[in-house]
């Protein structure tokens, strides 16, 4: 059973870049029947997909955000990364990453969610 | 890009029937599978339906999935309403690349 864990910090500056990292265990990060997703939560609130990484390094990001989104991911620990710069308040939220399904895009695994706010 | 409504919030009593319902704002609600996640209080989403009406392992039967094309909608039916099912829905789709959430229904079960 894969698992993923979040990690980073919690509190992040006004207009400062955050940034957060995803440790894949139980399954290979190299997989090419999977892409390696994150998706945040503003409390209160719903889902928005940011946007997803394949073991290929080929990225797809939401366009609301894209402009400030970077994902990466390093094979070799077992693990990606989510930058998103810039931020404000209203990028204040419980960030989860997640393993999504390469042929159907659906999220099979979640990790527990961290919650980052940002606020000086 | 497409978005997905649902309605805020829905309650209902113990052994009833509710629907939740999740409308494709423009293309085919038919053309992208949709999945339903469960999000109980405090916890991660976990997938109650996928590909429109299908169950994965473990999640009973008393869930179930649909669309109607003629309100490019898909649906998720909870029977036998148990108090362990309140928490948050949410539908799911996609469009090629993007993957594309609804903002999720506040499910009360009193």
């Amino acid at each position: 059973q894969v698992q993923l864990q979040e990690s980073g910090p919690g509190l992040v500056k006004p207009s400062q870049t955050l940034s957060l990292t995803c440790s894949v265990s139980g399954g290979s990060i190299s997989s090419g029947d999977f892409l390696w997703s994150w998706i945040r939560q503003p409390p209160g609130k719903g889902l928005e997909w940011i946007g997803h990484i394949y073991y290929s390094e080929n990225t797809y990001y939401n366009p609301s955000l894209k402009s400030r989104v970077t994902i990466s991911i390093e094979t070799s620990k077992s693990q990606f990364s989510l930058k998103l710069s810039s931020v404000t308040a209203a990028d204040s939220a419980v960030y989860y990453c997640a393993r999504v399904g390469a042929t159907l895009p659906l999220l099979d695994s979640w990790g527990q969610g961290t919650l980052v706010t940002v606020s000086s | 890009n497409f978005m997905l409504t649902q309605p805020h919030s829905v309650s209902e009593s113990p052994g009833k029937t509710v629907t939740i319902s999740c409308t494709r704002s423009s293309g085919s609600i038919a053309s992208n599978y949709v999945q339903w996640y469960q999000q109980r209080p405090g916890s991660s989403p976990t997938i109650v339906i996928y590909e429109d009406n299908q169950r994965p392992f473990g999640v009973p039967d008393r869930f179930s999935g649909s669309i109607d094309s003629s309100f490019n909608s898909a649906s998720l039916t909870i029977s036998g309403l148990k108090t362990e099912d309140e928490g948050d829905y949410h539908c799911q789709s996609y469009d090629s690349n993007n993957v594309v959430f609804g903002g999720g229904t506040k499910l009360t079960v009193l």
